[in-house]
């Protein structure tokens, strides 16, 4: 089945770029998601790359995905403390859309 | 336009008792989906439906886990002899066929 791994803590400065990576092993998902969660909140969607791109930029934020190494990144240009969370990179395996979420990567955004 | 809402936002119960838990979907959302996040770790997949029907189930939902969606709008989830293991936030997804997935805020569930 689909494994989804991310490395767990990132520490940046204020106003520097942030660059979370993360692998996945199911070749055949369509999407792969990048969530945001805050301390006791929910799961906020921040951005999604369809498989067939190779990068998407939304604002401070830019995802790329190298399909042949199962690897997607997520970068935030101009990091600020309010960035500071946790960010899962989640993918559909197969032919559901049932997500398997990575363990997350813990965000620090230190002035 | 009012997103996921789950209730309660935070239930305490003693081993043994059973739970219930709500999740009101995005109106005009299909499908409903209901992950469980231990403290360290992302959300674990538990179930999800396609208006009314129940598609799939993991292994983790337990027989003493059910959920239901009965008209295909909100969903409820049953613990039932609840254990410390069960300890964990539980959260509900809503989307449209195929579509990216939105989040309500869980609801954190602690066994005594």
């Amino acid at each position: 089945g689909e494994d989804v791994e991310q490395s767990l803590f990132l520490s940046v400065r204020e106003g520097d770029s942030s660059v979370i990576n993360c692998t996945y092993t199911d070749s055949s998902s369509t999407y792969l998601y990048w969530y945001k969660q805050e301390p006791g909140a929910g799961l906020q969607l921040l951005t999604y790359i369809f498989s067939n791109m190779d990068m998407k930029q939304d604002q401070r934020l830019t995802v790329l995905l190298n399909k042949k190494d199962k690897h997607l990144s997520l970068r935030i240009a101009d990091t600020q403390t309010g960035d500071s969370a946790i960010y899962f990179c989640a993918a559909p395996p197969g032919n559901t859309d049932k997500l398997i979420f990575g363990t997350g990567t813990r965000l620090q955004v230190f002035p | 336009d009012t997103g996921v809402s789950q209730d309660p936002r935070h239930k305490i119960t003693k081993r043994g008792q059973n739970v219930t838990f709500r999740c009101d979907p995005i109106s005009e959302h299909n499908r409903l989906y209901w992950y469980r996040q231990t403290l360290g770790q992302g959300p674990e997949f538990l179930t999800y439906f396609q208006n009314e029907a129940q598609l799939e189930k993991s292994r983790l939902l337990s027989d003493r886990f059910s959920a239901e969606r009965p008209k295909g709008s909100f969903s409820t989830l049953e613990i039932q002899r609840t254990e410390q293991g069960d300890s964990a936030m539980y959260l509900c997804a809503s989307s449209r066929s195929g579509s990216e997935q939105f989040f309500g805020p869980g609801t954190r569930l602690t066994v005594l």
